[in-house]
C-alpha cells in the first residue's frame, strides 16, 4: 500500500464551482499534513498546512480526519487560475520526510 | 529574492558521463533535500540532509551522491548516467524539521541519452 494515495482524476468544474479532494494515508502515526499545488512545467508550491482542528484560508479549506486517516482539501468560487495539479502531502515517519501523493489534477473551465 | 535556486534548469547530456545540480537556499534552514519527479509526475524524496546528519533513500543508487559545502548549499553529483536518470530534479528547504512545509526550488530538467 502506497503511504499517501490521492484520486489523480482530473476534476475538470467549471468557474464558481466547489471541488473537494480526499487523500487517504497508511500510517496512523503521522504528525504532518499539507497540500501543494503544482502548476505544469513548475516546482511544487506550499498551499496550506492541514491542522487537526481543521483550518481555512480565504477560498480553500482543509481538513483532517485522524481516525479515518484522510485530508481534505475543499476550494469554494473555483477560479481558472485554480487549475493545477493538488498534491497531498504527510510527514509519516516525524523526521524531515515528506511523501507526496501522485496528485489531483484540476482544470476550471470558463 | 529567490528562496530556492537551481542550476542548471535543463541539462542535456550523454550516457556515461558525470553531472552535477547546484542548489542554494536563501532562507536559512537548516535542512535541504533532493527530489525526484519521473515522467508519471510521482515526487519522490531521494535525500535529506542537515549539517548534522544525511539520510538516503535506500532505494536510491549510489551513483547519486548529495555534497553540501554549507548550509545554504546542497548539490547534487551523478555518476556514470543512465537513460532512466532522465527525469526532473527538484532541490527543496525547510527547517530543522518538516512542521511548517518544505519550499522548492524550480527544478532542474534532466535528459540523458
Amino acid at each position: 500500500r502506497k503511504e499517501v494515495e490521492q484520486d489523480p482524476g482530473p476534476f475538470n468544474v467549471p468557474e464558481g464551482a466547489t471541488v473537494a479532494f480526499n487523500c487517504t494515508y497508511s500510517n496512523s502515526a503521522s504528525q504532518s499534513f499539507f497540500w501543494y499545488r503544482q502548476d505544469c512545467r513548475k516546482e511544487p508550491k506550499l498551499l496550506m498546512s492541514v491542522y487537526s482542528s481543521g483550518n481555512e484560508d480565504g477560498r480553500f479549506t482543509a481538513q483532517l480526519n485522524r481516525a479515518s486517516q484522510y485530508i481534505s482539501l475543499l476550494i469554494r468560487d473555483s477560479k481558472l487560475s485554480d487549475s493545477a495539479t493538488y498534491l497531498c502531502v504527510v510527514n509519516i515517519d516525524g523526521a524531515n520526510n515528506l511523501f507526496f501523493g501522485t496528485g489531483t489534477r484540476l482544470t476550471v473551465i470558463p | 529574492d529567490t528562496a530556492v535556486s537551481q542550476t542548471p534548469k535543463y541539462l542535456v547530456t550523454q550516457m556515461g558521463n558525470d553531472k552535477s545540480i547546484k542548489c542554494e537556499q536563501n532562507l536559512g534552514h537548516d535542512t535541504m533535500y533532493w527530489y525526484k519527479q519521473d515522467s508519471k509526475k510521482f515526487l519522490k524524496i531521494m535525500f535529506s540532509y542537515n549539517n548534522k546528519e544525511l539520510i538516503i533513500n535506500e532505494t536510491v543508487p549510489n551513483r547519486f551522491s548529495p555534497k553540501s559545502p554549507d548550509k545554504a548549499h546542497l548539490n547534487l553529483h551523478i555518476n556514470s548516467l543512465e537513460l532512466g536518470d532522465s527525469a526532473v530534479y527538484f532541490c527543496a528547504s525547510s527547517e530543522m524539521t518538516s512542521v511548517s512545509g518544505q519550499y522548492f526550488g524550480p527544478g532542474t530538467r534532466l535528459t540523458v541519452t
